[in-house]
């Protein structure tokens, strides 16, 4: 089992539409959760992070974390053409052994 | 200007000649990270550096070493090239301070082993 699981994708959303990209995690020590997102050869660019159980907003995204399911996920509302993009999951455990692991990401494309 | 940079970006090397990656960052953080990003598999950590005199091995650091030659450097090396460490290098570095540690990445170096 990976540490980290996003489905692969592509995951296909029309302009305007809401992009729920979802990310499972088996450390039950990880204590901090990112979103990245990364357009074709370029380098991830962090988009969310979330720390406590629930919802995170800033702007157009919202990030949830469930610690009991073990499960993060972002929406992307009014998705644009520009989301389109390849969406990594982090998870953080910290302390002596600290560790980030990321998941091998979503490819979303939004459909105009 | 980039707050990390790598260099070079893009470089196609032989099998066994020795290839240096060098990283620099502008924004005062302690830590520092090589990764390498290949289809399918996500980016994995090769080594990873917290100060100037600490040094440790990700998850896959075989047939690669690094040097911090200071805080703001921090070099991979790969002594001996195989065809298999072509993939896109990734530097990043990180405050590692509070909650959230996030990563920053730099550009990114276009690798390829022939």
């Amino acid at each position: 089992q990976k540490e980290v699981e996003q489905n692969s994708g592509p995951l296909s959303v029309p302009e305007g539409a809401i992009a729920s990209l979802n990310c499972t995690y088996s450390d039950r020590v990880s204590q901090s959760f990112f979103w990245y997102r990364q357009y074709s050869g370029k380098s991830p660019e962090l988009i969310m992070s979330i720390y406590s159980n629930g919802d995170k907003e800033d702007g157009r995204f919202t990030a949830q974390l469930n610690k009991a399911s073990q499960y993060v996920s972002l929406l992307i509302r009014d998705s644009q053409p520009s989301d389109s993009a390849t969406y990594l999951c982090a998870a953080l455990r910290r302390g002596g052994n600290e560790k980030l692991t990321f998941g091998t990401g979503t490819r979303l494309t939004i459909i105009p | 200007d980039a707050d990390v940079t790598q260099t070079p970006r893009n470089r196609i090397t032989k099998t066994g000649k020795r290839i240096m990656l060098e990283c620099s960052q502008t924004k005062g953080h302690d830590r520092m990270y090589w990764y390498r990003q290949d289809p399918g598999l996500g980016l994995r950590l090769i080594y990873y550096s917290f100060d100037v005199k600490d040094i440790n091995k990700g998850e896959i650091s075989d047939g690669y070493s690094v040097s911090r030659q200071a805080q703001a450097k921090f070099s991979l090396s790969l002594e001996s090239a195989i065809p298999n460490q072509t993939a896109l290098y990734f530097c990043a570095t990180s405050e590692g301070t509070g909650t959230g540690n996030t990563i920053y990445f730099g550009e990114g170096s276009w690798l390829t082993v022939v």
